[in-house]
């Protein structure tokens, strides 16, 4: 069975500074997906990032970038020049390639100090 | 195009009643996806509707039902309900077929189970 696991429960970063949160993985499968997705107060799911397990370049998004370790099966996502609105609940998630079932992981809480 | 819908968004119960639960998918989107999420288990994946016919299921009691419509709506039913259900529940619609999978999630119906 796939596991996704954030050994990271709480994190704190200053205003402008740069965070990383981790996330390791397992599975068997070659071809699947790897998603950060932010939950804010508001408790609605917003997608950060997403990763092709097939594609080796790290993806981006504005401050949001990943670092991808197939062989680790390490999933990390940095959080350039932090912002006080993304102080919000980070899960990583993985998912096959017939979809349908996210595995999420245990979440991140990621608060930013002004 | 609207977002993912769900209703209601907050509901109380007392132990032993039966809850259903709706959401309406992104238009177009045919396959909808229910998590439960709770402070104590995280996220957990409940089961998949995709053209009405539930492709994946979860580790959940046979309490817990759902459905999808042929406009691709989604419901959840919860019977005898138990303290323990008290957990906000999210669904999330996608596109199967296109390659990275990705889940939007609706705001979430908040249970309370007295």
């Amino acid at each position: 069975a796939q596991t996704v696991t954030q050994s990271q429960p709480e994190m704190s970063v200053q205003e402008a500074e740069t965070v990383t949160l981790s996330c390791t993985y397992d599975t068997s499968e070659s071809d699947y997906y790897l998603f950060w997705y932010k939950q804010p107060p508001s408790r609605q799911m917003i997608l950060v990032i997403r990763q092709e397990a097939y594609k080796q370049q790290n993806a981006t998004e504005n401050r949001f970038s990943v670092n991808f370790q197939k062989a680790a099966k390490s999933f990390s996502l940095k959080i350039s020049d932090s912002q006080l609105g993304d102080a919000a609940m980070y899960f990583c998630a993985y998912i096959n390639n017939q979809g349908g079932k996210l595995i999420f992981g245990q979440g991140t809480e990621l608060s930013v100090k002004p | 195009k609207a977002g993912v819908t769900q209703t209601p968004r907050y509901l109380i119960k007392t132990r032993g009643q039966q809850v259903t639960l709706s959401c309406s998918p992104i238009s177009g989107h045919r396959s909808v996806s229910w998590y439960q999420q709770t402070p104590g288990q995280g996220l957990q994946f409940l089961f998949e509707y995709f053209s009405e016919t539930q492709r994946n299921k979860g580790n959940f009691p046979g309490r817990f039902s759902g459905r999808q419509f042929s406009n691709s709506r989604s419901e959840m039913n919860v019977s005898t309900l138990e303290l323990g259900d008290s957990a906000l529940y999210l669904c999330a619609s996608s596109l199967l077929g296109i390659p990275r999978n990705e889940q939007f999630f609706g705001p979430g119906t908040r249970l309370t189970v007295l």
